[in-house]
């Protein structure tokens, strides 16, 4: 079955940094962009990153850009977030999505893991 | 950055239903619009892309319609498994951005 299975997140302080990670099951990882999407408790969705196929393009939201680098390794079929310098508004559910074709719309997505930035 | 607006909030509707729903772009997107179902404790579903088209797996009661800065959502007659938040997305520029949502819910 095609799925992504998000881990990493967790508790941490204000400031700290966090890694996610995200595997990619049964389809060609780098034939394809991938984004992170999060969702804060009770809230809607909030675009975070994305990565182009290739790997040469990355796009950031401003709310994260400068913090946080989104990169992938392709021989391991793993999408990351490395999320430094974290805020109390940074907590949410993170989601990994597969953007489908070209289109930067996101076909495919995990089940999200919980990034909660405490003191 | 495109600012999507969603109305309503929510739409308090039965069973067999017609429900329909509005997304409005600050800025003309052409037709890249998208449209997510998401249900509590699940990832969100791509339901329509570029405004009209149905993603793999998609009942025919869902239908999207519209361009510019004025898109629909319509379900021509709700089932249970319907009531959720609906997201609107859209992929003309970037940021993407999301829509605020409209829940669905059951009158």
């Amino acid at each position: 079955e095609v799925q992504l299975l998000e881990s990493g997140g967790g508790l941490v302080q204000p400031g700290g940094s966090l890694r996610l990670s995200c595997a990619a099951s049964r389809f060609t990882f780098s034939s394809y962009g991938m984004s992170w999407v999060r969702q804060a408790p009770g809230k809607g969705l909030e675009w975070v990153s994305t990565i182009s196929g290739s790997g040469g393009n990355t796009y950031y939201a401003d709310s994260v850009k400068g913090r946080f680098t989104i990169s992938g390794d392709n021989s391991k079929n793993i999408l990351y977030l490395q999320m430094n310098s974290l805020r109390v508004e940074d907590t949410a559910v993170y989601y990994c999505a597969k953007v489908w074709g070209n289109t930067w719309y996101f076909d495919l997505w995990g089940r999200g893991t919980l990034v909660t930035v405490s003191s | 950055e495109i600012v999507l607006t969603q109305s309503p909030a929510t739409l308090s509707l039965s069973p067999g239903e017609r429900a329909t729903l509005s997304c409005r772009p600050s800025q003309s997107v052409s037709s890249y619009l998208a449209w997510y179902q998401q249900k509590p404790g699940q990832a969100p579903r791509l339901l329509i892309y570029d405004a009209s088209n149905r993603a793999t797996g998609i009942p025919a009661r869902f239908s999207g319609s519209g361009s510019g800065t004025d898109f629909t959502l319509t379900i021509s007659s709700l089932e249970p498994e319907d009531f959720a938040v609906y997201y609107c997305q859209q992929r003309s520029n970037w940021p993407l951005t999301f829509g605020p949502g409209t829940k669905v819910e059951i009158k």
